[in-house]
């Protein structure tokens, strides 16, 4: 069965250093989704992206934060300038449209 | 944002017996509503989901059933079985946007 697949699984990094997530959608869908889960709470929307480009963003997605699909296959999630509080489990999760999501394992991110 | 919520943090059942776990809303804008499990160190696995246009939804074990008058979904499990234990989250999507909103999980142990 296919699955949404997300690396690495674990990152550390200092405080002000950029970071780049990386996920493999789904190979036939169409809409792709970070989410994040700080510790204890709720997961939370990030941001959709459809046809390359944003299709939604919450308020947390500020310009901190980018996107992109760099090929046909992997969708990326950039934090330029790291801060603790993005310390969180991210996932990326994928759909053919107005269906379920699909989401991968997650990274953990860890802001030193 | 407390639009999507679930009052009960955990839940303790045992097995072959019924598990329901419940959730309420208030965004009446929603219509279309769906179950995830999760495990630790995973990512959300997608259960069932069910529109605003049905009051029931059946998939083996599972059932969700949707009460749009009082913005209450209820997941039944039955029979119940140890390999149920996990974090089970509702979930909540409207109108033309894909984002889904989520509630903050109950945690189900099924006893042996």
């Amino acid at each position: 069965e296919p699955e949404v697949t997300q690396t690495p699984s674990h990152q550390v990094t200092q405080m002000g250093q950029e970071v780049i997530l990386r996920c493999v959608p789904i190979s036939n869908h169409l809409y792709f989704y970070w989410y994040r889960q700080i510790l204890g709470q709720k997961v939370e929307f990030l941001v959709s992206f459809y046809n390359n480009e944003i299709s939604e963003k919450s308020e947390i997605f500020d310009d901190q934060f980018s996107v992109e699909r760099p090929d046909g296959s992997n969708f990326t999630l950039k934090i330029r300038s790291t801060k603790l509080e993005d310390s969180a489990m991210y996932f990326c999760a994928s759909n053919k449209g107005l269906t379920e999501q699909y989401f991968g394992p997650g990274t953990r991110l860890t802001v030193t | 944002d407390q639009q999507v919520k679930q009052n009960s943090p955990s839940l303790s059942v045992q097995e072959g017996r019924i598990s329901i776990l419940n959730c309420d809303y208030t965004n009446s804008m929603f219509d279309y509503f769906l179950w995830y499990k999760k495990y630790p160190a995973e990512g959300p696995t997608f259960l069932i989901s069910i529109s605003s246009i049905k009051d029931k939804n059946e998939d083996g074990r599972f059932t969700v059933f949707l009460n749009k008058s009082a913005k209450h979904l209820s997941l039944h499990i039955v029979p119940s079985q140890p390999g149920d234990s996990a974090v089970y989250f509702c979930a909540a999507k409207g109108g033309a946007t894909n984002k889904l909103i989520f509630g903050t999980g109950t945690l189900l142990a099924v006893q042996p």
